[in-house]
C-alpha cells in the first residue's frame, strides 16, 4: 500500500515565523488533503490539493504529483496554528485516506 | 449548524459492555467514513459508506458493526469492549469518494 511520511516530526516557532511541512508519498494518488488537528482534537480541512498550488490566506500548499510529495506553507504564524498537521493520500480507494504521522508545530508568543 | 455531528463525545465504560456512538451530517454528502485515532494520534479508517452501501472494511474485528440507516447517518456500535478499544473515533463525510473530508469533533473512548 502506499506510505505518506511527513517531516518534520515536531517543530517549534517563534509566533510571526514562516514555515514548510513536508510529505511524501510512494505511490501516484489521485486524492491528496492536509488537515490540522488543534489542541482540542477537532480535525480540520485545510485543503484538497491532489496536484497544483492553492493558498487560502497565511496557509498555501502545493503538490508535485509527478515528483510524489507535497508541501504545506504557513506564514506569519500565530499561537492558533498549534497542533498537529497531518497529510492524507489515496487512489481510487473508495475515499479511503492514507495518514502520515503528522508534523507537531508549536508557536509561542 | 454543525455539519459533521458525532455523540457523545466522550464516552467511559467498562470491560465487556456493548456501546454506540452516533454520527449525522447535513451536507449532503454521499460517503460516510469510520476511522480510529489511537494514542499516538495515527488516524486510520475503519469503514466507509457509500448512499448506505458498505465500500470498505478495513480488517476490522468483527465486534464492531456500522450502520447507515440513510446516507446521512453512520452510526458505530462495538460489542463486548476491550481496554484496547480506547481511542478517539472520528465520523467524516464526503461529496465524492476523490474529494475533501469534512470530520466530526470525535468521540473520545475510555475503556475501564
Amino acid at each position: 500500500g502506499i506510505q505518506v511520511e511527513q517531516s518534520p516530526p515536531d517543530l517549534i516557532l517563534q509566533e510571526g515565523a514562516n514555515s514548510t511541512l513536508r510529505c511524501n508519498f510512494s505511490d501516484s494518488v489521485n486524492n491528496l488533503q492536509w488537515f490540522h488537528q488543534n489542541p482540542w482534537g477537532q480535525l480540520i480541512n485545510l485543503f484538497y490539493i491532489p496536484s497544483g498550488t492553492k493558498q487560502n490566506g497565511r496557509l498555501s500548499a502545493t503538490t508535485v504529483a509527478t515528483e510524489r510529495y507535497s508541501l504545506l506553507y504557513i506564514s506569519s504564524s500565530q499561537t492558533t496554528d498549534s497542533g498537529v498537521y497531518f497529510c492524507a493520500v489515496s487512489y481510487n480507494q473508495g475515499g479511503k485516506l492514507i495518514f502520515g504521522q503528522g508534523t507537531e508545530l508549536s508557536v509561542k508568543p | 449548524d454543525t455539519a459533521v455531528s458525532q455523540t457523545p463525545k466522550y464516552l467511559v465504560t467498562q470491560m465487556g459492555n456493548d456501546k454506540s456512538i452516533k454520527c449525522e451530517q447535513n451536507l449532503g454528502h454521499d460517503t460516510m467514513y469510520w476511522y480510529k485515532q489511537d494514542s499516538k494520534k495515527f488516524l486510520k479508517i475503519m469503514f466507509s459508506y457509500n448512499n448506505k452501501e458498505l465500500i470498505i472494511n478495513e480488517t476490522v474485528p468483527n465486534r464492531f458493526s456500522p450502520k447507515s440507516p440513510d446516507k446521512a447517518h453512520l452510526n458505530l456500535h462495538i460489542n463486548s469492549l476491550e481496554l484496547g478499544d480506547s481511542a478517539v473515533y472520528f465520523c467524516a463525510s464526503s461529496q465524492v469518494e476523490n474529494y475533501g473530508y469534512t470530520f466530526g469533533s470525535g468521540t473520545r473512548l475510555t475503556v475501564v
